[in-house]
C-alpha cells in the first residue's frame, strides 16, 4: 500500500528562520510528487511538481527537492505570510494516477 | 491559468434537504475531477473520482446514493448531498486536472452546515 508521511506535523518559526519540511513516501512506481499550500478555509493551492530524483523547483522563498525516498520543501527566510498548511501528494503507476496525500505540515511564522 | 471555481462557498440548511455543490474548471478541460471532504485540522479525504462522461468511482465507505456525483461536461462536475443530516456537515473541496500526469487544481471549498 502506498504511504506518504509528512514531518513535522507542526512547525513554528521566527521570521527569517529558514527550515525544511519533509515528505517521505513508500510507493510502487512514483509518477509524480506534488506540493500544495492550504490556507485556513480555502482549497489547496498548487506549488510544485517533481517527477524524478534529483529534480528541484523554486518559487520565491520556497524550494522543493526530490530523492528516491523523500521530498523536502525548503523555506528560506520565511515571512508571516508563509504561514499555512503544506501538503504533499504522490501519483503512482499502480494507483491509476489517483493522488495519495500526506497529512500535512502546519507552519506558523511569527513576526 | 488553471482556475477552479466552486459554488456555493457556504451553505446552511435544515436536516433532510438536498444540497448541490458545483465545481467548474474555468480555463482548462477537466478530464478528471475529484471530490474531497476535510474535517477540522485533518488532511483531505478522497470521496470519489469522476471522469467526464463516466460514472464516478467512489472510495470505500462513501455512500454513492448519499453523495451523487455528475460530471457531464469537461468543465463541470456537481456533488449533491441527498437528504443531508448533521453528520454530513463538513468542508467539501473539489479539484480538477487535465491530464493524468498533471497536478490537480482545487476549488476554494464549500462549508456545509446541516441544522
Amino acid at each position: 500500500e502506498d504511504q506518504v508521511t509528512q514531518s513535522p506535523e507542526a512547525l513554528r518559526l521566527q521570521e527569517g528562520e529558514s527550515s525544511s519540511l519533509n515528505c517521505s513516501y513508500t510507493v510502487s512506481g512514483l509518477r509524480g510528487l506534488f506540493w500544495y499550500r492550504q490556507d485556513p478555509g480555502k482549497g489547496p493551492e498548487f506549488l510544485f511538481t517533481l517527477y524524478s530524483a534529483g529534480e528541484e523547483k523554486e518559487k520565491e522563498r520556497l524550494k522543493a527537492t526530490l530523492t528516491k525516498k523523500e521530498s523536502f520543501l525548503h523555506i528560506t527566510a520565511p515571512k508571516p505570510e508563509d504561514s499555512a498548511t503544506y501538503l504533499c501528494a504522490v501519483h503512482t503507476s499502480g494507483g491509476s494516477y489517483i493522488p495519495t496525500f500526506g497529512r500535512g505540515t502546519s507552519l506558523i511564522v511569527h513576526p | 491559468g488553471a482556475v477552479v471555481s466552486q459554488h456555493p462557498s457556504w451553505v446552511i440548511c435544515k436536516s433532510g434537504t438536498s444540497v448541490k455543490i458545483e465545481c467548474r474548471s474555468l480555463d482548462f478541460q477537466a478530464t478528471t475531477m475529484f471530490w474531497y471532504r476535510q474535517f477540522p485540522k485533518q488532511s483531505l479525504m478522497l470521496m470519489a473520482t469522476s471522469n467526464e462522461g463516466s460514472k464516478a468511482t467512489y472510495e470505500q465507505g462513501v455512500e454513492k446514493d448519499k453523495f451523487l456525483i455528475n460530471h457531464a461536461s469537461l468543465t463541470l462536475s456537481t456533488l449533491t448531498v441527498t437528504s443531508a443530516h448533521p453528520e454530513d456537515s463538513s468542508f467539501y473541496i473539489c479539484s480538477a486536472r487535465n491530464r493524468e500526469d498533471q497536478p490537480q487544481h482545487f476549488g476554494d471549498g464549500t462549508r456545509l452546515s446541516i441544522l
